[in-house]
């Protein structure tokens, strides 16, 4: 089945510590996005893609990286630079020209 | 002002009840228009997208007012399994493959028995 896929589901991150959130998509879609959804809040757009070696940073992309070497893939990178970064990661990829947006099932990232 | 504003809620209705979720959106030039459904914990999921001419799916209806930048959903004969956070989301087509999507902040409804 074609979906979108994220890993791990839960996350734990020392102080400090740069942590990877995996994004995997097999639908052949061009654009990927990541957003942060803090509790009680709506989606913020960190970084999105929209083709293979190319990115652009959202709306916070402060304390956060991201690469795009294979269209399937697009993983986002957390870094110690990002000061709260306890929240609710969801990974998105559309077809061009304003189509839905399907996600995947989130990452739950806690720093301990 | 953010691109893409709903109602803050929550709201909470008995079943039966008919409510209606409003958003207006920033941009002139966006192009299409959703509305996703997210469940507590869980990944938002397309309930439906709106057009201009309107679109109705059983007990949901959209509706969209480009004029006014405007977009509503309402909901006839809630259910309790209508209790969800509901996302208005709007895109604009920028060019090949490249798509802005703006997310509301959602509107919290709770359908009590």
């Amino acid at each position: 089945d074609g979906g979108i896929t994220q890993s791990p589901k839960y996350l734990f991150r020392k102080e400090g510590q740069n942590v990877t959130l995996s994004c995997e998509q097999n639908l052949n879609h061009d654009a990927m996005y990541w957003y942060r959804q803090d509790p009680g809040q709506g989606l913020r757009l960190i970084y999105y893609s929209q083709i293979v070696n190319d990115f652009q940073k959202g709306d916070i992309a402060e304390g956060y990286s991201v690469s795009r070497e294979k269209k399937e893939s697009f993983p986002l990178t957390v870094t110690s630079a990002q000061k709260n970064p306890t929240a609710f990661y969801l990974c998105a990829s559309t077809t061009g020209g304003g189509t839905e947006a399907f996600f995947g099932q989130g990452t739950r990232l806690t720093v301990v | 002002r953010k691109e893409v504003e709903q109602d803050p809620g929550p709201f909470n209705v008995p079943e039966g009840a008919t409510v209606a979720f409003n958003c207006t959106y920033s941009n002139s030039a966006s192009q299409s228009f959703f509305w996703y459904r997210q469940d507590c914990r869980k990944e938002p999921k397309l309930l439906m997208s709106v057009y201009s001419s309107g679109n109705e799916d059983g007990r949901f209806t959209a509706q969209l007012n480009r004029a006014s930048q405007y977009i509503s959903l309402l909901i006839r004969d809630s259910k309790l399994s209508d209790s969800a956070t509901y996302l208005c989301v709007v895109n604009r087509f920028l060019w090949y493959n490249n798509n802005d999507m703006r997310f509301g902040a959602g509107t919290r409804l709770t359908v009590k028995p």
